[in-house]
């Protein structure tokens, strides 16, 4: 079964750079959610959208932006990196209003040097 | 997650019983979750429970749910060394779209 797609799965960027993440949710999935979780931290979310709206919004930096493109996929992109933002970022999905689950994808790891 | 608590580990033996606590905070969750967390990987959802249930049993996992004292358990009955990993509960929040709000997480142990 398809499952949700991230890219890059590693990034490393120096302070001050830009990086932007890739999240494709799973076929006719409408709301995506992104976490972060730092170093033996607990996930803690940012953002989600759903039909391409801003659902919901979390502990996202004013530095950070994302958006959910007409084919569902979402980016998130994050400017003037800082040490902090080292972390896992998880894209999750999930189905139609009404369904339980969110499944998350296998993260991507950025690493700021 | 500051409003879910979790103890932070948890070392059994092989063959041995787990049992992860949680405590959260929102009684008008509706529904509550266990996600298991291998070294590098990503989020697997292991099992969920409806608040108006008091137990759910799945093969080797049972939950139990005390809506009274907000408190959940994971059961991890003949525990693996493939069972080793982090243990997240989480609610869900924020109305129709259910961000989900994790525990600290419980570092599990299996030894031999």
């Amino acid at each position: 079964a398809a499952g949700v797609i991230q890219s890059p799965r590693h990034l490393i960027k120096e302070k001050r750079e830009t990086a932007t993440l890739k999240c494709y949710p799973i076929p006719r999935h409408d709301t995506v959610y992104w976490y972060q979780q730092g170093p033996g931290q607990d996930p803690q979310f940012l953002i989600s959208f759903y039909e391409k709206m801003q659902s919901d919004k979390g502990s996202i930096p004013d530095r950070f932006s994302a958006q959910q493109f007409s084919d569902y996929h979402s980016e998130l992109n994050m400017s003037s990196l800082e040490l902090g933002d080292s972390a896992l970022y998880f894209c999750a999905s999930s189905a139609p209003r009404g369904e339980l689950e969110q499944f998350f994808g296998p993260g991507t790891r950025l690493t700021v040097l | 997650g500051e409003d879910v608590e979790q103890s932070l580990f948890l070392s059994v033996r092989e063959g041995d019983s787990s049992v992860i606590n949680c405590t959260y905070t929102d009684s008008s969750s509706t529904y509550l979750y266990w996600y298991k967390q291998e070294p590098g990987a990503g989020l697997q959802l292991l099992t969920y429970i409806f608040s108006n249930m008091d137990m759910k049993q799945d093969q080797r996992l049972t939950v139990l749910l005390n809506k009274k004292d907000k408190h959940l358990s994971l059961r991890i009955a003949d525990t693996q060394t493939g069972d080793s990993a982090i243990y997240f509960c989480a609610e869900p929040k924020g109305g129709g779209y259910n961000k989900l709000i994790f525990g600290a997480g419980t570092r599990l142990a299996v030894h031999p």
